[in-house]
């Protein structure tokens, strides 16, 4: 199985910083990384599909970059809507592995 | 709109059975993987099952291989989760996730309001 490892576990950031979260697969899986946002007490939500693909209505300040092994999800201007957990997971093989997940925090 | 909705979720004793549906809307159900995930209290997610359009292919996390069984009626959009054999492990909202699968690749959206099971005695 793909284990995924996400970095930090949790960060405290405040409104209008840049915030990066590291996810790291320990074998290649090319671009097939996918990034979730969650709430507490609601579902995930899809926030970046392939590595880098922005799905209609998430805000343009999401973006996902990397491939091979290394990922990372920015946030280019935190908002207060964005305090939440944020969970990569690799869409490369079954059976389908999340990262354990970054809780973004206000500071 | 899109939806997925989830039910049969409860309380069960270590050993009982419980099942799991989720009734889809708004789009072409049968054209669809569609999977199960789950997430223990303050836990992470974990992907537990999934299967495709004609059910001719299922698959399930080795946790609950032997014990759960994933299958859909087309007809009807629904999708189950058949468990069986409950741990306290299995505790969790269970999730029904609908499946985009493109060039080998996979990722899930949407997914419902999830579920929840409780196996205790």
């Amino acid at each position: 199985d793909i284990q995924m490892t996400q970095s930090p576990s949790s960060l405290s950031a405040s409104v209008g910083d840049r915030v990066t979260i590291t996810c790291r697969a320990s074998q290649s899986i090319s671009y097939y990384l996918n990034w979730y946002q969650q709430k507490p007490g609601k579902a995930p939500r899809l926030l970046i599909s392939a590595g880098s693909g922005l799905p209609g209505g998430v805000p343009a300040r999401f973006s996902g970059r990397g491939s091979g092994t290394d990922f990372t999800l920015t946030i280019s201007s935190l908002q207060p809507d964005d305090f939440a957990t944020y969970y990569c997971q690799q869409g490369y093989s079954s059976p389908w592995t999340f990262g354990q997940g970054t809780k973004v925090e206000i500071k | 709109q899109v939806q997925l909705v989830e039910s049969g979720g409860g309380l069960v004793k270590p050993g009982g059975s419980l099942r799991l549906s989720c009734a889809a809307s708004g789009f072409t159900f049968s054209d669809y993987f569609m999977n199960w995930i789950r997430q223990a209290p303050g836990k992470g997610l974990e992907w537990v099952s999934d299967i495709n359009s004609f059910s001719s292919y299922t698959n399930y996390a080795d946790s609950v291989k032997g014990r759960f069984i994933i299958s859909r009626d087309n007809a009807k959009n629904l999708l189950y989760l058949q468990m069986t054999s409950l741990r306290a492990e299995d505790t969790a909202v269970y999730y029904c996730a609908r499946d985009l699968r493109l060039s080998g690749q996979n990722w899930f959206d949407p997914w419902g309001q999830g579920t929840l099971v409780i196996v205790s005695s």
